[in-house]
This record gives structure tokens, sequence and C-alpha cells, in this order.
């Protein structure tokens, strides 16, 4: 089925380790977000990017790297892991024509816990 | 800066029944959308309903349907008929038109009763 895969579902991190949260898209989506969610707060912008080779940051990048080297793909890692990443992290693409906007589709989520 | 404010943590509504989620926001722009997000158990958020800003017309999707209040500010979602499976977390967000940012709220957890 099209849609927006996330890899893995669940991780446990030694603080200090590093790891890349895999997000692939079938659709041809330019745009491609990550997000993490926290008890509470909403979801939280952490890097965006509008195409191939473009990325950006959102609301809370510290800590984290990405890179779009293709429409499909968009990685998401953690430099050294620290227990406030602790979270649940969703990959969010989506179709934009022009300033239109038709709203998201998720991936499933990444549960990360960092010890 | 934009903020999204949704204040009832948790609603329940018995099976059949009609429930409304509020959700209020701020912005200085005229051109923006909102949209409500459904995040069930699985974890997955899946977009319920969509409304641009320069509509006047209340969205509707089945049995979801929006009262948008432009110069109020608010966004609140009608849910009609409400099912066992309508249970989830609701996330009200904005985002402004021509941009890549989203504000999210923090949510209504929503329980339905049999």
């Amino acid at each position: 089925n099209a849609g927006v895969t996330q890899t893995p579902k669940f991780q446990v991190l030694k603080t200090g380790q590093s790891m890349t949260l895999q997000c692939a898209q079938d659709m041809n989506h330019e745009y491609m977000s990550w997000y993490r969610q926290d008890p509470g707060m909403g979801l939280r912008l952490i890097h965006y990017s509008v195409g191939a080779g473009i990325t950006d940051q959102g609301e809370v990048p510290n800590g984290y790297n990405v890179s779009r080297s293709t429409t499909e793909d968009f990685p998401l890692r953690l430099l050294s892991a620290a227990p406030s990443q602790t979270s649940v992290y969703f990959c969010a693409s989506s179709y934009d024509v022009a300033t239109t906007h038709y709203g998201y589709t998720f991936g499933s989520g990444t549960r990360l816990t960092v010890v | 800066a934009q903020t999204v404010t949704q204040s009832q943590p948790e609603m329940s509504v018995q099976e059949a029944e009609t429930v409304t989620l509020s959700c209020t926001y701020d912005t200085s722009e005229s051109d923006y959308y909102l949209f409500w997000y459904k995040q069930p158990p699985s974890r997955q958020m899946i977009l319920v309903i969509r409304q641009e800003a320069y509509k006047q017309q209340n969205a509707t999707e089945n049995r979801f349907s929006v009262n948008f209040q432009k110069a109020a500010k608010s966004f609140s979602l009608k849910i009609s008929d409400s099912q066992l499976g309508d249970a989830a977390m609701y996330f009200c967000a904005y985002r402004t038109s021509g941009t890549y940012k989203y504000i999210f709220g923090t949510g209504t957890r929503l329980k339905v009763l049999a």
C-alpha cells in the first residue's frame, strides 16, 4: 500500500549512542518532515525538506541531523543520544501544489527510549 | 507567533451520540489552513478534515464536520453518530499558507462509551 514507512517501530539506545531513523514514502511527495511527540506537548517539528537536496530546521533541531538525497527517503540521525530525546518520532509527507497544502500523511511512528 | 489551544484534555460520548471538540488559535495571518488529525491507539495519525481559511463554508467529511469561526479564531470538530472506532486522541493543527511549519495543539482524548 502507498504511504509513509518508518523503521524501526521501537528502539532502545544507551546514552551517547547514535542511530538513524528511516523514513520512506512512495507517493512522490516533495515535502517531508520529522516530528517528535511528547506527553502534553503535541507534535513539534524537528527538521523538514521541500525536495531532494533541500532541508531546513524546525522548532527543535538540536541533536538531530537530516539529509534528503532522493525524493523518497528522509532519514533522521541522532548524533549522540540523550535521555531528553526519549520520545515518539513521526515522519510525515505531503503533496503541495504551489501554495496549496492538502494535509499530511504520517508514518506509524518510532518509539525511542534512551537509557 | 501562532498558537493552537485545545482546552479539553479529555471528552466522553455515548455511542451514537454527537460530540464537539474545541480548538482555538491565534494568528495575525489571513490565509491559512486548519486541520483535525486523529491518533488512535495504533499511534498512526490520520487526517480527519481540512479547512482553508478563505472558504466560509464549513468542511464536512461524512460524520465529521467543523464549525469554523474565523473572526473568533475558533475551529471546533463535531462528530455525529459516534462509533467505538472514533475513540482516539484528536489534534487540532494550523499552518500558514505558503509556509512549511505546522502548529499542533496538545490534543483531546475522546472516549466512546458503549
